[in-house]
């Protein structure tokens, strides 16, 4: 089946510094991505939905130079958070949508990453 | 706008048994999609099933399956011969018929299996 690989699965970084979380589709093409942060026995909140060669669009409230995502290809889209500080420690996860390669219409799921901010 | 509603925060079944997990939406299209998704401790997302509302049939996947009442917008899953492996939080969630739109989750039902 279509596999979304997450990566890193856990990382913990100092106060102000910037964390990449990466999100790839193994095996099909993704035009769209999505980008979930998820607290504690929540559900998952969308912070942005992101587009392959264009701008990312982001949720009511998410701070777009906070959280910087790229989609530069096809099978790969980056989330960014710039200057971490311990209120951004969370789950993040991701998710694609086929455009090729996979049977459409259904999300696919990342493994999550944990970031602990210290 | 969409909304997902799960009533039920917690619940709990006893191994073997069967257990209804609730859900109710609103929105003002005719076509969409509703899913199940099983998020175990792993916290890994897993779609466990998916409905179309065109389709009057409701779903099934072996032990899983859906009550989906489109007038009441309604669309509760049904799990049974329950199993240890069962438990973990289940979201139900919301698309449009445009598989690029985003997923529209409720808050969950975290289900315990009872040994």
């Amino acid at each position: 089946g279509a596999v979304v690989s997450q990566h890193p699965s856990r990382v913990i970084c100092k106060s102000g510094t910037s964390v990449k979380i990466e999100c790839r589709s193994l095996d099909f093409q993704a035009t769209t991505m999505f980008w979930y942060r998820q607290f504690p026995k929540q559900s998952l909140m969308l912070m942005a939905t992101s587009n392959e060669g264009s701008k990312a669009t982001y949720e009511q409230g998410v701070e777009k130079d906070k959280f910087l995502i790229n989609h530069a290809s096809l099978t790969l889209s980056t989330l960014t958070v710039t200057s971490a500080h311990p209120e951004d420690s969370s789950f993040y996860i991701c998710s694609a949508t086929s455009s090729g390669g996979a049977p459409k219409n259904i999300q696919y799921f990342g493994a999550g990453t944990r970031l602990s901010v210290l | 706008a969409q909304t997902v509603t799960q009533s039920q925060p917690e619940m709990s079944v006893q191994e073997a048994e069967t257990v209804t997990l609730s859900c109710t939406y609103d929105t003002s299209e005719s076509d969409y999609y509703l899913f199940w998704y099983k998020q175990p401790p792993s916290r890994q997302m897993i779609l466990v099933i998916r409905q179309e509302a065109y389709k009057q049939q409701n779903a099934t996947e072996n032990r899983f399956s859906v009550n989906f009442q489109k007038a009441a917008k309604s669309f509760s899953l049904k799990i049974s011969d329950s199993q240890l492996g069962d438990a973990a939080m289940y979201f139900c969630a919301y698309r449009t018929m445009n598989r690029d739109d985003k997923i529209i989750f409720g808050k969950g039902t975290r289900l315990h299996i009872l040994p």
